[in-house]
């Protein structure tokens, strides 16, 4: 059963801390995304990456951290230098950049 | 700057009634263009994506049009359903083919009510 996979479904954390986000797909695609969805705003990039050990910034990096170790996983780390982390967070990844992103089901990052 | 906006921001319509959502975009060059369904709590799923030389395509009761001289497309719903209810989001690619190119909507609210 071919997809992208997100966990947890919801994350709650403390001020301070660094939380670790993760992001799976057996698709066998090369790029894979972070987005940020805020309530009334598009999807903003966070950071992206279209091959394995390479990755970029995106629109609202700061405050955020990424590796890709391995094609299938792009985990997102959410530290604690991010001022306003609540957000649901989306995975995406495409064969390329230029095609079809499929979507994982989201993270609803809560800070408390 | 490349800007994607969508109207209305929210609609209400009634079961089995059709409607039309709008999407005005200012992405220059352009590469290509989609519909994204968006469930609460869920991620976007796609509907249909076009290209510069597409005007309309159509996925079940979904219909969108292209007109790339406005920067003008449409998503219409046919006969709509209870589980139409979502967020409907227009997603432009610019030419270059970079993920920085992709620039979101804000989408469309639409609810369906029995």
């Amino acid at each position: 059963d071919g997809g992208i996979t997100q966990s947890p479904k919801y994350l709650f954390r403390k001020e301070g801390q660094n939380v670790t986000l993760s992001c799976e797909q057996n698709l066998n695609h090369d790029a894979m995304y972070w987005y940020r969805q805020d309530p009334g705003q598009g999807l903003r990039l966070i950071y992206y990456s279209q091959i394995v050990n390479d990755f970029q910034k995106g629109d609202i990096a700061e405050g955020y951290s990424v590796s890709r170790e391995k094609k299938e996983s792009f985990p997102l780390t959410v530290t604690s230098a991010q001022k306003n982390p609540t957000a649901f967070y989306l995975c995406a990844s495409s064969i390329g950049t230029n095609t079809e992103a499929f979507f994982g089901q989201g993270t609803r990052l809560t800070v408390v | 700057k490349n800007q994607v906006e969508q109207s209305p921001q929210s609609l209400i319509i009634l079961e089995g009634k059709n409607c039309t959502l709008q999407c005005n975009y200012t992405v220059s060059p352009f590469s290509n263009l989609r519909w994204y369904k968006q469930d609460t709590g869920r991620g976007p799923v796609s509907l249909t994506i076009m290209t510069f030389s597409e005007n309309t395509k159509s996925n079940g009761r979904y219909t969108a049009t292209l007109d790339a001289d406005t920067k003008q497309s449409s998503l219409h719903i046919t006969a709509s359903q209870l589980s139409d209810s979502a967020s409907y989001i227009c997603v432009v690619s610019g030419l270059s083919g970079s993920a920085r190119q992709l620039t979101f909507g804000s989408g469309t609210q639409l609810t369906v009510l029995p």
